[in-house]
C-alpha cells in the first residue's frame, strides 16, 4: 500500500517553544492530508484537514493560531505546534487519501511538552 | 452527529477466531474501514468495505456489514499473539473526508 511517513517520531520539548511535525506521501500525490490527535487509551480525533494550496479546515475547539498547518506541495504537510504547553503532550498522526477511497496513515510522533 | 461505537477489550486464545464489533450511526457511509494499532504505533489499514458490499475477505480476515443495522464486524481467524492490538474501526464518505474513528477494541490473545 501507499507509504505516509512522519518526521519527527518523537520530540521532546520545553514549554513555550514551538515543534514542527512533517507529514509526507511518499509514492502518491495527496491534495488533502488529515491530523489527527489521539491521547492515551483514547481514539483519534481530527483537529484539522489540509488542503495544498489553500488554508486548512479546523475542527471546532482546535485553536488555529496554536497549531498551524501548511500543505505547501502534493507531497507534504506540516503541523507546528506554537508555545506548546504540558497539556499539548499528545500522539499526533496524520493521513493521506489515496484516489482509491483508501486513507494510509503516518506512524505518529509522540510529543512531550516539559 | 456521527458516532462509531465499539466494545473495549475483548480476550482470546492463541487458535481461536476473534470478532470484533462495530455500530455506527451516519447512514450516508460510504466506506468502512478496520485499522490495526500496536504499541506506540501509527495505524495500520487492514481492510474497508464499501457501503454496498455485505461480505468481505482477505485471508484470515472476515468483514461483515450489515447495512439495514448499521453494524460491522471483523472475523479474525486462528488468531495468533502477533494479532494483539488495538482494533480501530472507522467511517467516511468518501477518501477525500477525514474519517470518524470508533474508541478502539483491545484485542488480548492468550497463548
Amino acid at each position: 500500500g501507499a507509504v505516509v511517513s512522519q518526521h519527527p517520531s518523537r520530540v521532546i520539548c520545553k514549554s513555550g517553544t514551538s515543534v514542527k511535525i512533517e507529514c509526507r506521501s511518499l509514492d502518491f500525490q495527496a491534495t488533502t492530508m488529515f491530523w489527527y490527535r489521539q491521547f492515551p487509551k483514547q481514539s483519534l480525533m481530527l483537529m484539522a484537514t489540509s488542503n495544498e494550496g489553500s488554508k486548512a479546515t479546523y475542527e471546532q475547539g482546535v485553536e488555529k493560531d496554536k497549531f498551524l498547518i501548511n500543505h505547501a506541495s502534493l507531497t507534504l504537510s506540516t503541523l507546528t505546534v506554537t508555545s506548546a504547553h504540558p497539556e499539548d503532550s499528545s500522539f499526533y498522526i496524520c493521513s493521506a487519501a489515496t484516489g482509491d477511497n483508501e486513507q494510509f496513515f503516518g506512524p505518529g510522533t509522540r510529543l512531550t511538552v516539559l | 452527529g456521527e458516532d462509531v461505537e465499539q466494545s473495549l477489550f475483548l480476550s482470546v486464545r492463541e487458535g481461536d477466531s476473534s470478532v470484533i464489533n462495530c455500530t455506527y450511526t451516519d447512514s450516508s457511509s460510504t466506506y468502512l474501514y478496520w485499522y490495526k494499532q500496536e504499541p506506540g504505533a501509527g495505524l495500520q489499514l487492514l481492510t474497508y468495505i464499501f457501503s454496498n458490499m455485505d461480505m468481505k475477505q482477505d485471508q484470515r480476515l472476515t468483514v461483515l456489514l450489515n447495512k439495514k443495522d448499521k453494524h460491522l464486524s471483523l472475523r479474525i481467524a486462528d488468531t495468533q499473539t502477533g494479532d494483539s492490538a488495538i482494533y480501530f474501526c472507522a467511517e467516511g464518505d468518501t477518501g477525500r473526508r477525514a474519517l470518524t474513528f470508533g474508541s478502539g477494541t483491545r484485542l488480548q490473545v492468550q497463548p
